[in-house]
């Protein structure tokens, strides 16, 4: 199995700071990572595809990059409502799913 | 609007059975694969399960695997998860979610997911 790993595990910022969030991955995977949003007692959201796709709907304040192993999750300013949990999924449709560990981002 | 709705979690004693469902609605659910992924409390997500639109294709995660059953009947629109030899580390959160890969054959996310349901193994 692939193994994802993210860091931080936990991130403490204010509103407006830009906020980044890395996932490796233990083999390459392409462009072959989600991430996911989840806030406390919530079913995750997709946030991100294609590791810099938006879906419809998501805040443009919301960025990714990367391929191969390293990838990146970028929040240009946070907002109130981007405290959550965040979690990378390695997504080569030809191997079993993994998500990273999680980061969570809380209020300074 | 997308809908999955799981249901059937319940406090179970280890080594017991126990059967999920999720109902879907807001898209033609059978064109579309499956999947159920877990959450233990306090932890990060563990997918375990994937079923293809026709049911020929499953998979299963270790963890899982000649334990759990997944299936859907596309006529009703569901999803199921029968769970057996149930132990205290399948205590967890368990989500339906919808896959797919945007067009693209060499990636699969999870688009849409439940609100999910809680299974609890303790004696």
């Amino acid at each position: 199995d692939i193994q994802m790993t993210q860091s931080p595990s936990f991130v403490s910022a204010s509103v407006g700071d830009r906020v980044t969030i890395t996932c490796r991955a233990s083999q390459s995977i392409s462009s072959w990572l989600a991430w996911y949003q989840q806030k406390p007692g919530r079913a995750p959201k997709l946030l991100i595809y294609a590791a810099s796709n938006l879906p419809g709907g998501v805040p443009s304040r919301f960025s990714g990059s990367g391929s191969g192993t390293d990838f990146t999750l970028t929040i240009s300013s946070l907002q109130p409502e981007d405290f959550a949990t965040y979690y990378c999924q390695q997504a080569n449709s030809f191997l079993l799913w993994t998500f990273g560990e999680g980061t969570r981002v809380e209020i300074k | 609007e997308v809908h999955l709705v799981e249901s059937g979690g319940d406090l179970v004693q280890p080594g017991g059975s126990l059967g999920l469902s999720c109902a879907a609605s807001g898209f033609n659910f059978s064109i579309y694969s499956m999947n159920w992924i877990r959450q233990a409390p306090g932890k990060g997500l563990e997918w375990i399960s994937y079923i293809s639109s026709s049911s020929k294709t499953i998979y299963y995660a270790d963890s899982v695997k000649g334990r759990f059953t997944i299936s859907r009947d596309n006529a009703k629109n569901s999803l199921y998860l029968q769970m057996s030899s149930l132990r205290v580390e399948d205590t967890a959160v368990y989500y339906c979610a919808r896959g797919g890969g945007f067009g693209d054959y060499g990636a699969y996310y999870f688009d849409y997911w439940g609100q999910g349901t809680l299974v609890t193994v303790s004696s």
